[in-house]
């Protein structure tokens, strides 16, 4: 089975806080996404790696960088926390035979006081 | 554009009636997909069918069926006979053109209730 696991459930952070989000997936897809959800808007893409060492910007990047240094591992960075920040952040993967599914991790809800 | 319309916010129904999810996207791509993904209470995503723009056939799985008509831009999401595991937001998706490095689009989902 595809696993997508994200480091942590449930975070708190303060503002201005540099937070890490991580996520690492155990089926050598090359692609790889962040998304956050939030109530009545759905899932939103922040960014997204189709290699190594590569990003592109989703639809909202801004307060957010991510790092790509090996296949499996995405992580997603916010290097200075807003209470707007506030949400639940999505990971997924996906592999390069076709236009197939994402596979998600169970999602990192971050509170940021 | 390319944009995804879920304009159903809340749904609830009493249990063994049938439900119509509804979905419209937008796209300028001749070649793109479609998918439908369950969220239920616990949190993780759960893909439940892609189609691609190709395809235009009627797809049924159990309780579940998928009805695709481009001529409208919709694809649709019917629950027949629904159960209280059903409860869970749904999401519809867009993934334009044919790469997988494509970005997939969601909609702002339907949450789903059936009562008892």
């Amino acid at each position: 089975d595809v696993k997508v696991t994200q480091s942590s459930r449930y975070l708190v952070k303060r503002t201005g806080e540099k937070v890490f989000l991580e996520c690492v997936q155990d089926m050598d897809h090359e692609n790889m996404f962040w998304y956050r959800q939030d109530p009545g808007l759905g899932l939103r893409l922040i960014y997204f790696s189709y290699d190594v060492k590569m990003k592109e910007k989703g639809d909202i990047p801004e307060g957010y960088s991510v790092s790509r240094e090996k296949k499996e591992r995405f992580s997603l960075i916010l290097e200075s926390a807003s209470t707007n920040q506030t949400s639940m952040y999505l990971c997924a993967s996906r592999g390069t035979g076709g236009v197939g599914e994402l596979f998600f991790g169970e999602g990192s809800r971050l509170t940021v006081l | 554009a390319q944009k995804v319309t879920q304009a159903q916010t809340e749904i609830s129904v009493v249990e063994k009636e049938d439900v119509t999810l509804d979905c419209v996207y937008e796209t300028r791509d001749t070649t793109y997909y479609l998918f439908w993904y369950k969220q239920p209470p616990s949190g993780e995503l759960v893909f439940l069918i892609r189609r691609n723009s190709f395809d235009e056939q009627n797809e049924i799985s159990g309780r579940y069926s998928w009805n695709f008509q481009k001529s409208t831009s919709s694809f649709n999401f019917t629950i027949t006979a629904s159960q209280v595991v059903d409860s869970a937001v749904y999401f519809c998706a867009l993934s334009p053109g044919y790469s997988s490095a494509s970005k997939i689009i969601f909609g702002s989902g339907t949450r789903l209730s059936i009562r008892p």
